[in-house]
């Protein structure tokens, strides 16, 4: 399957500094997709970028995606207590119809 | 919007018995997932329906599972008997059709699954 797998799986932080989140995955796709989950809560859509972007911003949120090498890094900035929670990359299924989660990196930001 | 609804959002039962979850997709989105998550295996991808017609079901581990949509507002689903290891939780996501630009999914809040 195109799972995607994050890394680390778990990450910890100061209020302030950045956070950085990677996501490898195994076959072509034409679109990849971040998700971010509070404790206790349902998955929350963050960005999509697509296969002929390298880029995109959105806020405090960078992610880049790298073709040639199957992955993608979602970069937070200035990092803050509530960016506390779990994010995931999800990659489209072959049919291109559903989405493939990874098993997520879990981010805790200290105040 | 009221955003995808699931009901109940806990449910604690006992094995053998069978569980029934339900979710309200948002207006107007053809596509309706069910996802499984635990601790273990992660977001495990159950099934999912396209104007509600069931189009991939190998998610769904084993024949005690069954899915239904009835209608584009309402879809079910259910598990019989329940079993301690299928404890987890249990959400429904919706989405317009993949190539729109709005293609992410709307997740539900879950449904907490215990069977004791």
């Amino acid at each position: 399957s195109q799972q995607g797998e994050e890394d680390p799986q778990a990450l910890s932080i100061q209020e302030g500094e950045n956070a950085t989140m990677n996501c490898s995955y195994k076959t072509s796709i034409n679109n990849l997709q971040w998700y971010r989950q509070n404790s206790g809560r349902g998955l929350v859509h963050l960005i999509l970028i697509r296969s002929n972007e390298r880029e995109k911003h959105s806020g405090r949120l960078r992610v880049t995606l790298d073709t040639s090498k199957k992955s993608s890094s979602l970069l937070i900035t200035a990092s803050r207590a509530a960016d506390t929670a779990s994010y995931f990359c999800a990659t489209p299924n072959q049919a291109g119809t559903a989405l493939i989660f990874g098993k997520g990196t879990t981010l805790s930001v200290s105040s | 919007d009221a955003g995808v609804i699931q009901s109940p959002r806990h449910e604690v039962t006992e094995m053998g018995q069978e569980v029934t979850l339900r979710c309200k997709p948002i207006s107007g989105h053809d596509y309706l997932f069910w996802y499984r998550q635990t601790m273990m295996r992660g977001l495990e991808l159950l099934i999912y329906f396209n104007n509600n017609v069931p189009i991939d079901d190998s998610g769904m581990p084993e024949d005690r599972f069954s899915a239904k949509m009835p209608n584009a507002s309402f879809s079910t689903l259910k598990i019989q008997p329940s079993e301690p290891r299928d404890s987890a939780v249990y959400f429904c996501a919706s989405s317009r059709p993949p190539g729109t630009n709005s293609y992410e999914q709307y997740f539900g809040p879950g449904t907490r699954l215990t069977v004791t």
